[in-house]
């Protein structure tokens, strides 16, 4: 069973980078054929899908972040990682990453439990 | 503002049928599978619902799925205290480009 682990500061200082690591456990991330996912939920707030990556593959954006997201995933050390630029408050929320089936990529059917980033100076 | 609408709460006794409305578009739900989602306070979403109607294995048959024109619905039937979450819908939308959510819709079970 594949199971998911975000890590990565919990702060980051405005106009830096946000930088968080999906390490995925308990198979290949190279041998499945799956969609790793990055969403991100404000306190209080609905979810927002930020892109998602297939291993071999090229990342698809949510245009309304895709001009400061980079989603990669390096298959060496079995994880996937977001790095989101020019953070901003706006950009405080608790960050989950996700994997879906290569055949239903909206299918998340496997979370992390998801980690705080608060941007703050 | 998303470009899904979803009531803010829904309410229902013990045991009583609650449905979730999910209103889109044609660049999203009429012409897109809907997915469901169920979220307990402080902790990840889970995947309750996927192509419109199919639940993944652990669900319960009480929760159930559908879909006409621009509007999906879940439903869950008998209710139960274990209900009490926020639920989402989500659809990829062509025209954005991208997978959109619905704003939640939260479930008390009276």
């Amino acid at each position: 069973q594949v199971q998911l682990q975000e890590s990565g500061p919990g702060l980051v200082r405005p106009s830096q980078t946000l930088s968080l690591t999906c390490i995925v456990s308990g198979d290949s991330i190279s041998s499945r054929n799956d969609y790793w996912s990055w969403i991100r939920q404000p306190a209080g707030k609905g979810l927002e899908w930020i892109g998602h990556m297939y291993a071999s593959g090229s990342p698809t954006y949510n245009p309304s972040l895709k001009s400061r997201v980079t989603i990669s995933v390096d298959t060496s050390k079995n994880q996937f990682s977001l790095k989101l630029r020019s953070v901003t408050a706006a950009d405080t929320a608790v960050y989950y990453c996700a994997r879906a089936p290569f055949y239903d990529i909206l299918s998340l059917d496997v979370w992390g439990k998801g980690t705080t980033v608060t941007v703050s100076s | 503002q998303s470009v899904l609408t979803q009531p803010p709460s829904a309410s229902g006794a013990p045991g009583q049928r609650v449905a979730i409305s999910c209103s889109g578009s044609s660049s999203n739900i009429e012409n897109r599978f809907v997915y469901w989602f169920q979220q307990f306070p402080g902790t990840a979403p889970r995947l309750l619902m996927y192509k419109n109607n199919q639940r993944p294995s652990g669900v319960p048959d009480r929760f159930s799925g559908s879909k006409s024109g621009t509007t999906a619905s879940l439903a869950i039937s008998g209710l139960r205290s274990e209900d009490e979450a926020d639920y989402y819908c989500a659809a990829w939308d062509d025209s954005l480009s991208a997978q959109v959510f619905g704003p939640g819709t939260k479930v008390t079970v009276l």
